[in-house]
C-alpha cells in the first residue's frame, strides 16, 4: 500500500524567494513519484515525476524534486517564486508495476506574496 | 489530442435529483478514474476501469453512486439521489497502460452542487 504526506496545508513566501513544499511517501514496493500542480478552476496538471531513472527530476515552470530514498522523501522545490506559481500543489504515489492508481496527499497551496 | 473532455462543467441541482456526470478520457488509453474533490477531505479516488472493466470501486461512497463505462471512449458517473454532502469537484482522469510511467491524465473537473 502506499501513501503520501504533504506536511503544511498552507505555505506562503515572497515573490523571488525558494519554494520548497515538502513531500514524504510510504510504499511497500518501489514507488514512481508525482508532483501536480492544480490553478484555480482548473484540472491537475502534471509538473515532473519520478520513475526510478534519475534521482533529481526537472519538471516545467523552473521546478524540480529530488528523490530520496533514505529519507522518504520527494520534496519540490524552485530558487525563485514567481506570482503566477501561486496555485494548488499535489505529491502523489504508486507502485511501479504498472497497474496502480496515484495515491494523492492533501496539497499544498501556495500563495506568492509580492 | 483534445485532452480529458468532462460535461457539463458546472451542474446545480436540487437534493433528490438524479445527476450525471460525463467523461471523454483521452484516445487510446486503457485507464480511466474517477476522483472527487472537497475541501473536508482532498482527493479521493471513487473508482476505476481498465479496458473498460471496473477494477476498484472501493472508493464509492454510497450506492447512490454508480459508474459505467460502456465504451473505450466514455464514462458515466450517476449520482441518484443527490444531496447536499455531494457537493464537490469531480475529477475524471486517464492514462496508458503501456510505458508504465503511471502519469495520469486529469480533465477539467464537473463542479457539482446540491442544494
Amino acid at each position: 500500500a502506499q501513501s503520501v504526506t504533504q506536511l503544511g496545508s498552507h505555505v506562503s513566501v515572497s515573490e523571488g524567494a525558494l519554494v520548497l513544499l515538502r513531500c514524504n511517501y510510504s510504499s511497500s514496493v518501489p514507488p514512481y513519484l508525482f508532483w501536480y500542480v492544480q490553478y484555480p478552476n482548473q484540472g491537475l496538471q502534471l509538473l515532473l515525476k519520478y520513475t526510478s531513472a534519475a534521482t533529481l527530476v526537472k519538471g516545467i515552470n523552473g521546478f524540480e524534486a529530488e528523490f530520496k530514498k533514505s529519507e522518504t522523501s520527494f520534496h519540490l522545490t524552485k530558487p525563485s517564486a514567481h506570482m503566477s506559481d501561486a496555485a494548488e500543489y499535489f505529491c502523489a504515489v504508486s507502485g511501479s508495476s504498472g497497474n496502480t492508481p496515484l495515491v494523492f496527499g492533501k496539497g499544498t497551496r501556495l500563495s506568492v506574496i509580492a | 489530442d483534445a485532452g480529458v473532455i468532462q460535461s457539463p462543467r458546472h451542474e446545480v441541482t436540487e437534493m433528490g435529483q438524479e445527476v450525471t456526470l460525463r467523461c471523454k478520457p483521452i484516445s487510446g488509453h486503457d485507464y480511466l478514474f474517477w476522483y472527487r474533490q472537497t475541501m473536508m477531505r482532498g482527493l479521493e479516488l471513487l473508482i476505476y476501469f481498465n479496458n473498460n472493466v471496473p477494477i476498484d470501486d472501493s472508493g464509492m461512497p454510497e450506492d447512490r453512486f454508480s459508474a459505467k463505462m460502456p465504451n473505450a471512449s466514455f464514462s458515466t458517473l450517476k449520482i441518484q439521489p443527490s444531496e447536499p454532502r455531494d457537493s464537490a469537484v469531480y475529477f475524471c482522469a486517464s492514462r496508458l497502460d503501456r510505458g508504465r510511467s503511471n502519469e495520469q491524465f486529469f480533465g477539467p473537473g464537473t463542479r457539482l452542487t446540491v442544494l
